[in-house]
Protein backbone atom coordinates (compact mmCIF):
# COMPACT_ATOMS: atom_id res chain seq x y z
CA UNK A 1 0.00 0.00 0.00
CA UNK A 2 1.02 3.50 -0.78
CA UNK A 3 1.77 5.81 2.15
CA UNK A 4 2.16 9.76 1.93
CA UNK A 5 4.27 11.20 4.89
CA UNK A 6 4.16 15.41 5.71
CA UNK A 7 6.98 15.54 8.03
CA UNK A 8 5.53 19.41 8.70
CA UNK A 9 2.32 19.96 10.76
CA UNK A 10 2.75 23.64 10.83
CA UNK A 11 4.83 26.17 9.19
CA UNK A 12 4.87 29.89 9.11
CA UNK A 13 5.84 32.44 6.38
CA UNK A 14 6.04 36.00 5.63
CA UNK A 15 3.66 38.18 3.35
CA UNK A 16 5.54 38.11 0.07
CA UNK A 17 8.78 35.13 0.96
CA UNK A 18 8.54 32.28 0.15
CA UNK A 19 8.05 29.02 1.73
CA UNK A 20 8.41 25.00 1.05
CA UNK A 21 6.27 22.12 2.08
CA UNK A 22 7.34 18.72 2.08
CA UNK A 23 6.42 15.61 0.88
CA UNK A 24 7.40 12.10 0.95
CA UNK A 25 5.75 8.76 -0.45
CA UNK A 26 6.17 5.44 -0.34
CA UNK A 27 5.20 3.21 -3.47
CA UNK A 28 6.46 0.34 -5.45
CA UNK A 29 4.55 1.64 -8.78
CA UNK A 30 6.71 3.61 -11.73
CA UNK A 31 3.61 5.36 -12.87
CA UNK A 32 0.93 7.66 -10.65
CA UNK A 33 -0.15 11.21 -9.88
CA UNK A 34 0.97 13.00 -7.09
CA UNK A 35 -1.28 16.20 -5.97
CA UNK A 36 -1.09 19.46 -3.44
CA UNK A 37 -4.47 20.24 -1.88
CA UNK A 38 -5.54 23.56 -0.17
CA UNK A 39 -8.16 22.88 2.29
CA UNK A 40 -9.03 26.77 3.31
CA UNK A 41 -10.99 27.93 6.60
CA UNK A 42 -14.09 27.55 4.44
CA UNK A 43 -12.68 23.39 4.37
CA UNK A 44 -13.53 23.48 0.66
CA UNK A 45 -10.48 20.92 -0.97
CA UNK A 46 -9.30 22.82 -3.83
CA UNK A 47 -6.58 21.29 -6.47
CA UNK A 48 -3.23 23.32 -6.43
CA UNK A 49 -1.23 21.29 -8.92
CA UNK A 50 -0.86 18.09 -10.05
CA UNK A 51 2.23 16.12 -11.59
CA UNK A 52 2.34 12.88 -13.14
CA UNK A 53 5.31 10.58 -12.15
CA UNK A 54 6.38 9.85 -16.11
CA UNK A 55 7.32 13.50 -16.93
CA UNK A 56 10.61 14.63 -15.13
CA UNK A 57 9.61 18.77 -15.88
CA UNK A 58 8.47 20.05 -12.61
CA UNK A 59 4.69 21.16 -12.98
CA UNK A 60 4.15 24.96 -12.28
CA UNK A 61 0.97 26.88 -11.69
CA UNK A 62 1.37 30.55 -11.11
CA UNK A 63 3.25 30.99 -7.73
CA UNK A 64 3.47 27.61 -7.24
CA UNK A 65 5.83 24.81 -8.21
CA UNK A 66 7.15 21.21 -6.98
CA UNK A 67 10.36 20.17 -6.57
CA UNK A 68 9.64 15.95 -8.07
CA UNK A 69 12.54 13.96 -6.98
CA UNK A 70 11.04 10.40 -7.87
CA UNK A 71 14.21 8.03 -7.05
CA UNK A 72 13.87 10.16 -3.91
CA UNK A 73 10.56 9.85 -3.30
CA UNK A 74 10.07 13.11 -2.81
CA UNK A 75 7.39 15.92 -3.63
CA UNK A 76 7.77 19.37 -2.33
CA UNK A 77 5.54 22.55 -3.08
CA UNK A 78 6.92 26.05 -3.09
CA UNK A 79 4.91 28.73 -2.39
CA UNK A 80 6.62 32.01 -3.87
CA UNK A 81 5.38 35.50 -2.91
CA UNK A 82 3.24 34.79 -0.28
CA UNK A 83 -0.22 35.75 -0.08
CA UNK A 84 -2.42 36.41 3.09
CA UNK A 85 -4.95 34.32 1.09
CA UNK A 86 -2.44 31.78 0.83
CA UNK A 87 -2.62 30.75 4.70
CA UNK A 88 -4.53 27.57 4.44
CA UNK A 89 -4.13 23.29 5.43
CA UNK A 90 -2.09 21.58 2.36
CA UNK A 91 -2.19 18.18 1.75
CA UNK A 92 0.04 16.16 -0.23
CA UNK A 93 -1.90 13.09 -2.33
CA UNK A 94 -1.22 10.54 -4.36
CA UNK A 95 -2.93 8.31 -6.86
CA UNK A 96 -2.17 5.30 -8.54
CA UNK A 97 -2.56 5.44 -12.30
CA UNK A 98 -3.01 1.35 -12.29
CA UNK A 99 -6.81 1.24 -11.23
CA UNK A 100 -9.28 3.02 -12.86
CA UNK A 101 -11.02 5.44 -10.64
CA UNK A 102 -8.74 4.91 -7.83
CA UNK A 103 -8.64 6.42 -4.34
CA UNK A 104 -6.43 9.74 -2.83
CA UNK A 105 -4.11 8.95 -0.40
CA UNK A 106 -3.51 11.97 1.40
CA UNK A 107 -0.76 12.98 4.18
CA UNK A 108 -1.43 14.09 7.48
CA UNK A 109 -1.52 18.33 6.46
CA UNK A 110 0.55 21.02 6.65
CA UNK A 111 -1.33 24.33 8.18
CA UNK A 112 0.53 26.99 6.75
CA UNK A 113 0.27 30.18 8.83
CA UNK A 114 0.83 34.08 6.77
CA UNK A 115 2.10 36.74 8.80
CA UNK A 116 1.15 40.17 7.39
CA UNK B 1 -14.31 23.23 -13.45
CA UNK B 2 -16.50 20.40 -12.64
CA UNK B 3 -18.72 21.43 -9.61
CA UNK B 4 -19.58 18.97 -7.08
CA UNK B 5 -22.40 20.12 -4.31
CA UNK B 6 -23.31 18.56 -0.56
CA UNK B 7 -27.01 19.09 0.74
CA UNK B 8 -27.05 20.06 3.37
CA UNK B 9 -24.17 22.18 4.41
CA UNK B 10 -24.80 22.00 8.23
CA UNK B 11 -26.93 19.60 9.93
CA UNK B 12 -27.88 19.27 13.86
CA UNK B 13 -29.78 15.98 14.51
CA UNK B 14 -30.57 14.27 18.24
CA UNK B 15 -28.94 11.40 19.07
CA UNK B 16 -30.98 8.18 17.53
CA UNK B 17 -32.45 9.57 14.76
CA UNK B 18 -30.70 9.28 11.06
CA UNK B 19 -28.79 11.50 8.91
CA UNK B 20 -28.95 11.75 4.90
CA UNK B 21 -26.15 13.60 3.22
CA UNK B 22 -26.46 14.28 -0.48
CA UNK B 23 -23.56 14.22 -3.04
CA UNK B 24 -24.24 15.74 -6.66
CA UNK B 25 -22.06 15.99 -9.51
CA UNK B 26 -23.61 19.09 -11.18
CA UNK B 27 -22.14 19.07 -14.37
CA UNK B 28 -20.62 15.51 -15.64
CA UNK B 29 -21.41 11.59 -14.93
CA UNK B 30 -19.73 9.97 -11.88
CA UNK B 31 -19.53 6.38 -11.74
CA UNK B 32 -17.36 6.43 -9.13
CA UNK B 33 -17.78 8.81 -5.54
CA UNK B 34 -16.04 8.90 -2.55
CA UNK B 35 -16.82 9.67 1.00
CA UNK B 36 -13.83 11.32 3.41
CA UNK B 37 -14.67 11.62 7.46
CA UNK B 38 -12.23 14.46 8.53
CA UNK B 39 -11.97 15.56 12.70
CA UNK B 40 -10.42 19.26 12.86
CA UNK B 41 -7.08 19.77 12.11
CA UNK B 42 -6.53 16.04 10.59
CA UNK B 43 -6.40 14.96 7.19
CA UNK B 44 -8.86 13.04 5.51
CA UNK B 45 -10.10 9.48 5.86
CA UNK B 46 -11.42 7.35 3.61
CA UNK B 47 -14.56 5.73 4.45
CA UNK B 48 -15.57 4.62 1.49
CA UNK B 49 -15.88 4.21 -2.27
CA UNK B 50 -19.06 4.60 -3.93
CA UNK B 51 -19.97 2.63 -7.37
CA UNK B 52 -23.12 3.53 -9.52
CA UNK B 53 -25.64 0.28 -9.74
CA UNK B 54 -23.56 -1.69 -7.16
CA UNK B 55 -22.66 -2.13 -3.45
CA UNK B 56 -20.50 0.38 -2.12
CA UNK B 57 -16.60 -0.57 -0.88
CA UNK B 58 -16.13 0.22 2.63
CA UNK B 59 -12.74 0.99 4.09
CA UNK B 60 -11.54 -1.42 7.28
CA UNK B 61 -12.91 -0.47 10.84
CA UNK B 62 -15.91 1.28 9.15
CA UNK B 63 -19.23 0.02 9.97
CA UNK B 64 -21.38 -0.81 6.44
CA UNK B 65 -24.62 -0.88 8.53
CA UNK B 66 -23.87 2.62 10.51
CA UNK B 67 -23.06 4.54 7.14
CA UNK B 68 -25.17 3.52 4.15
CA UNK B 69 -24.06 4.49 0.96
CA UNK B 70 -26.17 4.19 -2.33
CA UNK B 71 -25.13 5.82 -5.56
CA UNK B 72 -28.53 5.10 -7.18
CA UNK B 73 -27.49 7.39 -10.73
CA UNK B 74 -24.48 8.76 -12.31
CA UNK B 75 -24.64 12.40 -10.71
CA UNK B 76 -25.70 11.30 -6.96
CA UNK B 77 -24.71 8.99 -4.12
CA UNK B 78 -26.13 9.47 -0.58
CA UNK B 79 -24.39 8.82 3.04
CA UNK B 80 -27.19 7.71 5.86
CA UNK B 81 -25.50 8.15 9.01
CA UNK B 82 -28.21 5.47 10.95
CA UNK B 83 -28.89 5.76 14.81
CA UNK B 84 -26.73 8.78 14.78
CA UNK B 85 -24.47 9.54 18.47
CA UNK B 86 -22.30 12.10 19.30
CA UNK B 87 -19.01 10.51 18.15
CA UNK B 88 -20.40 10.66 14.72
CA UNK B 89 -20.25 14.37 14.53
CA UNK B 90 -17.46 15.10 12.36
CA UNK B 91 -17.26 16.97 8.79
CA UNK B 92 -18.07 14.63 5.94
CA UNK B 93 -16.37 15.65 2.50
CA UNK B 94 -17.50 13.70 -0.78
CA UNK B 95 -15.80 13.56 -4.15
CA UNK B 96 -16.78 12.70 -7.40
CA UNK B 97 -14.45 10.88 -10.29
CA UNK B 98 -14.53 12.37 -13.57
CA UNK B 99 -13.03 9.75 -15.84
CA UNK B 100 -11.47 11.95 -18.91
CA UNK B 101 -7.49 12.51 -19.85
CA UNK B 102 -6.85 13.72 -16.39
CA UNK B 103 -9.06 11.87 -14.41
CA UNK B 104 -9.54 13.85 -12.11
CA UNK B 105 -11.56 14.26 -8.52
CA UNK B 106 -13.89 17.02 -7.56
CA UNK B 107 -14.82 17.93 -3.89
CA UNK B 108 -17.99 18.73 -2.94
CA UNK B 109 -17.90 21.47 -0.05
CA UNK B 110 -18.31 19.39 3.19
CA UNK B 111 -21.29 18.61 5.91
CA UNK B 112 -20.55 19.51 9.00
CA UNK B 113 -22.71 17.12 10.98
CA UNK B 114 -23.28 17.62 15.00
CA UNK B 115 -24.96 14.68 16.87
CA UNK B 116 -26.55 16.23 20.26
Amino acid sequence: AQTVTQSQPEMSVQEAETVTLSCTYDTSESDYYLFWYKQPPSRQMILVIRQEAYKQQNATENRFSVNFQKAAKSFSLKISDSQLGDAAMYFCAYRSKETSGSRLTFGEGTQLTVNP
Amino acid sequence: GAVVSQHPSRVICKSGTSVKIECRSLDFQATTMFWYRQFPKKSLMLMATSNEGSKATYEQGVEKDKFLINHASLTLSTLTVTSAHPEDSSFYICSAYRVNRLNEQFFGPGTRLTVL
